[in-house]
C-alpha cells in the first residue's frame, strides 16, 4: 500500500497558480495517482487521474516526473470557490491492493481575495 | 451532481439504536464504497461490494455490516450506536471492480448524529 505526504495546508490568492506535491516514495508498478477535491460536508469530487508524465484536464494539470515518487496538481488561476480540502491518492484497488481507496489528510488550500 | 444517491440525508438517533443508511449507486456503476468522515478520524474506508459480493474492507466496525442487493443499491447498518458514530457518511460507487485507473463517485453523504 503506497503511503502518500502532502502538505497540511497551503495558502494562496486570487489568480495565483497553485502546485500541490504528494510524494509517494513506494508506489507501484501498477499504481495509479488519483487527486480528488473535498469541499466541507460535500462527498469528495474527482479531480484529476494518471500514471506517469503530464495529464491536463479543464480543471487540473498533473505532473508526474519519470521516477513516478511524486506528483503536483497544478491548479491554474485559483479562485475563492477553488478553497477545499485537496486528496492524494495512489494504488489500484486490484490484486487486493486498496491504495486508491485510502485518503489521507489531504491538503487543506486557502484562497484569499 | 455524482448520479450517486444517499438517504435519509440527516439522522438524528439514541445511543444503543440501530439504523440503515442506503445508497443507490450511478447507473450502470457494479461497485459500491462506504466511508465515514468524523471531524477528528478524516475519511475513512469502510467495505467495498462489487456486483453483490463484498470486494474489499477496510476500518469497519463489527457493529457495522453492509450488503449489496441485486439491483445493485447497497445498505449500511449501524448498530449499537455509540456518540463515537456521529458522523457523515458516504457512499461512492464506481463502473468496476477496481482495476488499475479506476475511479470512484461519491454521494452528499449521510449525516448521522447519536444523542
Amino acid at each position: 500500500l503506497a503511503k502518500t505526504t502532502q502538505p497540511i495546508s497551503m495558502d494562496s490568492y486570487e489568480g495565483q497558480e497553485v502546485n500541490i506535491t504528494c510524494s509517494h516514495n513506494n508506489i507501484a508498478t501498477n499504481d495509479y495517482i488519483t487527486w480528488y477535491q473535498q469541499f466541507p460536508s460535500q462527498g469528495p469530487r474527482f479531480i484529476i487521474q494518471g500514471y506517469k508524465t503530464k495529464v491536463t484536464n479543464e480543471v487540473a494539470s498533473l505532473f508526474i516526473p519519470a521516477d513516478r515518487k511524486s506528483s503536483t496538481l497544478s491548479l491554474p488561476r485559483v479562485s475563492l470557490s477553488d478553497t477545499a480540502v485537496y486528496y492524494c491518492l495512489v494504488g489500484t484497488n486490484y490484486g487486493g491492493s486498496q491504495g486508491n481507496l485510502i485518503f489521507g489528510k489531504g491538503t487543506k488550500l486557502s484562497v484569499k481575495p | 451532481d455524482s448520479g450517486v444517491t444517499q438517504t435519509p440525508k440527516h439522522l438524528i438517533t439514541a445511543t444503543g439504536q440501530r439504523v440503515t443508511l442506503r445508497c443507490s449507486p450511478r447507473s450502470g456503476d457494479l461497485s459500491v464504497y462506504w466511508y465515514q468522515q468524523s471531524l477528528d478520524q478524516g475519511l475513512q474506508f469502510l467495505i467495498q461490494y462489487y456486483n453483490g459480493e463484498e470486494r474489499a474492507k477496510g476500518n469497519i466496525l463489527e457493529r457495522f455490516s453492509a450488503q449489496q442487493f441485486p439491483d445493485l443499491h447497497s445498505e449500511l447498518n449501524l448498530s449499537s450506536l455509540e456518540l463515537g458514530d456521529s458522523a457523515l457518511y458516504f457512499c461512492a460507487s464506481s463502473p468496476n471492480q477496481g482495476a488499475a485507473g479506476n475511479t470512484i463517485y461519491f454521494g452528499e453523504g449521510s449525516w448521522l448524529t447519536v444523542v
